[in-house]
């Protein structure tokens, strides 16, 4: 079983739409989660941590953690085409950070 | 938020030669590094784990001899790809955190290598 493991998609949603994108890892003493964007091309950047259960939103996205099930997501809300990129979905321990291997979103007009 | 600074961004070169690159973190210091490679639409994989004062640790099936890794400092990390070949063409990306747990990961610019 992978550590931190993710849908690699595609994940097609239309403009406007809210994207879901789900994660789930495998170390309960996890502390911290991240999700990344990364554009093609591009390094990844940091768009959202959140470190305690529940909803974190800012601005048209909210990161969702429920420790409990071990699983964090993301949620975009009016989803528009700049949206379209991979997303990365992180988690921190006291010693290192583990990558999913990534969703890719497609947002289509 | 804290910056990571990745050169060269591009770099082209001959097979057999050897190519550098470096990761530094300009306003925090870094006891870890990673260093991931990425072939085009597929995802980032991990390389090493570069720690300060010792000796990386490579992930399974990654050459250690060709793929030096120097972590000399706690703001500088090296990645050195010896004789080069086509087959080693990526995009190599560096990424750090600073001396404190539970903290996110910063990524350098990446670097596009092309091998000819």
């Amino acid at each position: 079983q992978k550590e931190v493991e993710q849908n690699s998609g595609p994940l097609s949603v239309p403009e406007g739409a809210i994207a879901s994108l789900n994660c789930t890892y495998s170390d309960r003493v996890s502390q911290s989660f991240f999700w990344y964007r990364q554009y093609s091309g591009k390094s990844p950047e940091l768009i959202m941590s959140i470190y305690s259960n529940g909803d974190k939103e800012d601005g048209r996205f909210t990161a969702q953690l429920n420790k409990a099930s071990q699983y964090v997501s993301l949620l975009i809300r009016d989803s528009q085409p700049s949206d379209s990129a991979t997303y990365l979905c992180a988690v921190s321990g006291a010693s290192k950070i583990i990558f999913g291997s990534g969703t890719r979103l497609s947002i289509r007009p | 938020g804290a910056v990571v600074s990745q050169h060269p961004s591009r770099v082209i070169c001959k097979s057999g030669t050897s190519v550098k690159i470096e990761c530094r973190s300009l306003d925090f210091q870094a006891t870890t590094m990673f260093w991931y490679r990425q072939f085009p639409k597929k995802s980032l994989m991990l390389m090493a784990t570069s720690n300060e004062g010792s000796k990386a640790t490579y992930e399974q099936g990654v050459e250690k001899d060709k793929f030096l890794i120097n972590h000399a400092s706690l703001t500088l990390s090296t990645l050195t790809v010896t004789s080069a070949h086509p087959e080693d063409s990526s995009f190599y990306i560096c990424s750090a955190t600073p001396r404190r747990a539970n903290t996110e990961a910063f990524f350098g610019q990446g670097t596009r290598l092309t091998v000819v």
